[in-house]
This record gives structure tokens, sequence and C-alpha cells, in this order.
């Protein structure tokens, strides 16, 4: 049973350019959210796609944008990239249901910016 | 949105001893989880203690909530040099109609053998 992955496992991109990380998720699983951890910090959550749909959103400009495909894979976009999006970008699945659900991460994609 | 603020910051144990962490929140919650993340790895699901519990235990970890004090802590007994990792906690608000998780900057403990 596989578990969530993530593509690519490293990137290396300059400033203003464009970047599409993807994801699968785990098998089962319907809803896929998206964070941004910088070294040394914890995750900051991005967004997350349900029914195909941006359910939730955190505190990210318009720049950073997502889709979601019916097999439930998604795919994050960040547009006119800058430095401070250098980052291990990660992915994690769960099942719909409101309340306790424990979500299951990829090991992510390591984004670096020059 | 609420996000758990996890002290200390750092821990450094020997092999053998137990390793506490603690975690502190702000407004109501109907749950609280405690991830791990190994270095350059994702997020592992720990642990979920919901409000009306107050200990649960899971093989080596025993996590508490005091949800009147706000905080949630959690033990791992008889540390081991795998165990070395930074530690999360998310709680989640009453109000999280979604599944979002919001992380503070976690507890790096190190378990030297």
């Amino acid at each position: 049973d596989a578990g969530v992955t993530q593509s690519p496992t490293h990137l290396i991109k300059t400033r203003g350019q464009q970047v599409t990380l993807r994801c699968s998720p785990k098998s089962g699983h319907d809803t896929v959210s998206w964070y941004q951890q910088a070294l040394g910090q914890g995750p900051q959550f991005i967004f997350q796609y349900y029914e195909e749909e941006e359910r939730q959103r955190g505190n990210f400009p318009d720049r950073f944008s997502g889709h979601q495909f019916p097999n439930y894979s998604s795919e994050l976009n960040v547009n006119a990239l800058l430095l401070g999006d250098s980052a291990l970008y990660l992915c994690a699945s769960s099942l719909a249901g409101y309340g306790f659900q424990p979500q299951h991460f990829g090991d992510g994609t390591r984004l670096s910016i020059l | 949105s609420q996000q758990g603020e996890e002290d200390p910051q750092a821990l450094s144990i020997q092999e053998g001893e137990n390793a506490t962490m603690n975690c502190s929140y702000k407004t109501s919650i109907n749950n609280l989880q405690w991830y791990r993340q190994n270095s350059g790895r994702g997020l592992v699901h720990l642990i979920l203690i919901r409000s009306n519990e107050r200990e649960k235990h899971s093989g080596r970890l025993r996590v508490t909530l005091d949800t009147s004090k706000k905080s949630s802590s959690l033990l791992i007994t008889a540390s081991r040099a795998a165990d070395t990792a930074s530690y999360f906690c998310a709680p989640r608000q009453n109000n999280n109609a979604g599944n979002m998780l919001t992380f503070g900057g976690g507890t790096r403990l190190m378990v030297k053998p």
C-alpha cells in the first residue's frame, strides 16, 4: 500500500521562474493538503483540496495556486519565485471526515531558489 | 487559526532516559495531535488525544492533555537513538471545518547513544 509520494525530490530554480510540484495521496485518501517548511521551522499550511476544489487556505499570496485531479492527485504551482520561497514543500493526505483525521505526509520536495 | 507552541525548543538526553516535551495553545480545541519528523523527511503521526481525554498511551509514548491549562505533554520513555527527531504538536480548533494543521516550531530531541 503506497504512501504519499511527491515529485520531484529536489528542485533548483531562479528568481522569477515558475514551478510545479506534484503529489499522489495515500491509497484511499481523497483530501490533499500542502505545507511549506522553512529551514528550522514548523510546517505552515498553504491550502487543502477536496473534490477538486480548494477547501481551506492559509496565509499565502495568490502566487501559490493548486489543483486536484479526479484521481485525487494534486499539484502545487508557485509563480514569480522569490528567494524566500526556498523551503521543503510537504504534501499530506487524509480521508474526508469532520474531526479526527490524522494526516499522512510525503517526504517533500526541497525547493531552492537562486 | 491557532498553533501550538512546543517547549523546550531543543532537548538532549542519553539513551534510556525519558524525554518530556510540552505544548501550549490558546483557544478551545476538539483534539490535539503529535507528529514526529526525522531530518529531511515528512511528518509521521504519533498520537491523537481528544478534548474529553486526559491521558493516552501508545507503546513508549504517553500523552496528557489539560484543557483547563490549555497544555499537553508528550513523554517518551526509555528513549533510543532512533527517537532523535523533531516533535510537533497540532491543536485542532473547534471551528476548524476542514482538516488543516497548524504547527509551532517544534522540539528538537537528540538522544545520545
